[in-house]
C-alpha cells in the first residue's frame, strides 16, 4: 500500500536560495509532522498539523522556516534563505488520529524524508 | 519528557535473540513506552509500545519492569535486517516523538 512519500529526495541549494520540501502523508491520516534529523543524531520535531490547522509549530529553528497544509492532505515545509546549518534530513510522518501518543493506533508513519544539502 | 538512557550500540550474530534495554526512571505514571527504529538512509519505523505488561507483535516483544522506570526490547531472532538505530521514547499526550540517539545495533552474519 502507499505510504509517506517526500520530493525531492535530495535538494542542492545554494546559500541563500529558497527550498520547498513536499510531503503527501498516507490518505486519510488526520495528523502530519514535520522533523529535522542532523547528521548522527536522532530527528526533532519541527511542526505539527491536525487536518490543515497548524497546531504546533514550537520546533522551527527560525522565521525563515515556514509550513503548510492548505487542504489537509499534502504539506509543503519551505525554508527561505537557506545557511549552512540547515543541511540536514527533512522527515515527514502521519499517524491517524488527532490524539497524542497515547492514543491507541495512533503510531507516526514516516517518509523516507529528503535530504537538504546547503552550499 | 522523561529522559531515557540507551546504549550508544550493541552487537548481536544473526538468528539469535537480542535485548536492547532502556531506561527512564522519570517516566510519568500516564507515559506509554514506545519504541521506534531507523533502519539506514530510512525514515524511523514504529516497532511497539506498551504501558505497564508486556507486549509482543509480530516485529517484537516488550518487557517493561513492574516499577515501569526501565524496559527492554527483545527481537526474537536477529536477521540483517534488523541491523538499524532503535529508539525508547516515553509520551502520552504529547503528539510529537522526542528521540534521543538510540542505540545502534549491528547484526553479524
Amino acid at each position: 500500500g502507499a505510504g509517506v512519500s517526500q520530493s525531492p529526495r535530495y535538494k542542492v541549494a545554494k546559500r541563500g536560495q529558497d527550498v520547498a520540501l513536499r510531503c503527501d502523508p498516507i490518505s486519510g491520516h488526520v495528523s502530519l509532522f514535520w522533523y529535522q534529523q542532523a547528521l548522527g543524531q536522532g530527528p526533532e520535531f519541527l511542526t505539527y498539523f491536525q487536518n490543515e490547522a497548524q497546531l504546533d509549530k514550537s520546533g522551527l529553528p527560525s522565521d525563515r522556516f515556514f509550513a503548510e497544509r492548505p487542504e489537509g492532505s499534502v504539506s509543503t515545509l519551505k525554508i527561505q534563505r537557506t545557511q549552512q546549518e540547515d543541511s540536514a534530513v527533512y522527515l515527514c510522518a502521519s499517524s491517524l488520529f488527532r490524539g497524542g501518543l497515547g492514543t491507541p493506533n495512533n503510531e507516526q508513519f514516516f517518509g523516507p524524508g529528503t535530504r537538504l544539502t546547503v552550499l | 519528557d522523561a529522559k531515557t538512557t540507551q546504549p550508544n550500540s550493541m552487537e548481536s550474530n544473526e538468528e539469535e535473540p537480542v535485548h536492547l534495554p532502556c531506561n527512564h526512571s522519570t517516566i510519568s505514571g500516564t507515559d506509554y513506552i514506545h519504541w521506534y527504529r531507523q533502519l539506514p538512509s530510512q525514515g524511523p519505523e514504529y516497532v511497539i509500545h506498551g504501558l505497564t505488561s508486556n507486549v509482543n507483535n509480530r516485529m517484537a516483544s516488550l518487557a517493561i519492569a513492574e516499577d515501569r522506570k526501565s524496559s527492554t526490547l527483545i527481537l526474537h531472532r536477529a536477521t540483517l535486517r534488523d541491523a538499524a538505530v532503535y529508539y525508547c521514547i516515553p509520551g502520552a499526550g504529547s503528539y510529537q516523538l522526542t528521540f534521543g540517539k538510540g542505540t545502534k545495533l549491528s547484526v553479524i552474519p
